[in-house]
């Protein structure tokens, strides 16, 4: 069971816009900063957006991240086939003991 | 840009200690301004951080693995390393390494590709 919570699946056709939502508590989400990963089994998970809504050099501005209370939000537009991924969210929670947490993961299907 | 790699057996017998190691490139381990993270993923389940190590060399541990976790830094081959000890079948995961600045709110940045550990006798 993940500390943050995701939906298991997203999906959307070529050019349509996801949103993926990452849900979690006053410990985390709600105190700390977001960040959103994508993942191919078997590669190095890559950072997507850091701290709720930054993109590292790189990233398309397709991408974009947003935080509210203890939710986030990351929205992919103009969806492409390589967009086929696994997405997780991330953040650091202070409860009992300070440690990262993370989203169980959110498979997206291009279709 | 850094760049991470994980390496180590494959497989462990239950009960015994689980070791990897994680080759650093693109900067030096002994930089002060990063944080040296581990993180598993079981099969069909959530990622999960194991702890970290500091530039000072100590480190903090999830509470759930710490009394079973040791981390340790090798300056000298550019490399940091995990230990699991009595280790179980669910402890069978892929294990990634990861780095993170030590600026407020820094995410995990660079991840190596993992390496799958499998606990079986």
């Amino acid at each position: 069971q993940s500390v943050l919570t995701q939906p298991p699946s997203a999906s959307g056709t070529p050019g349509q816009r996801v949103t993926i939502s990452c849900s979690g508590s006053s410990s985390n989400i709600a105190t700390n900063h977001v960040h959103w990963y994508q993942h191919l089994p078997g590669t190095a998970p890559r950072l997507l957006i850091y701290r709720n809504n930054e993109r590292p050099s790189g990233v398309p501005d397709r991408f974009s991240g947003s935080k509210s209370g203890t939710s986030a939000s990351l929205a992919i537009s103009g969806l492409r086939s390589e967009d086929e991924s696994d997405f997780y969210c991330a953040a650091w929670d202070n409860s009992l003991s300070d440690v990262w947490v993370f989203g169980g993961g959110t498979k997206l299907t291009v279709l | 840009q850094v760049q991470l790699q994980e390496s180590g057996p494959g497989l462990v017998k239950p009960s015994q200690t689980l070791s990897l190691t994680c080759t650093v490139s693109g900067v030096s381990i002994s930089n002060g301004n990063y944080y040296w993270s581990w993180i598993r993923q079981p099969a069909g389940k959530g990622l999960e951080w194991i702890g970290r190590m500091f530039p000072s060399g100590s480190a903090n541990y999830n509470p759930s693995l710490k009394s079973r976790v040791t981390m340790s830094v090798d300056s000298s081959n550019n490399q940091f390393s995990l230990k699991l000890s009595s280790v179980t079948a669910a402890d069978t995961a892929v294990y990634y390494c990861a780095s993170s600045n030590t600026g407020m709110g820094a995410p995990l940045d660079y991840w190596g590709q993992g390496t799958l550990v499998t606990v079986s006798s």
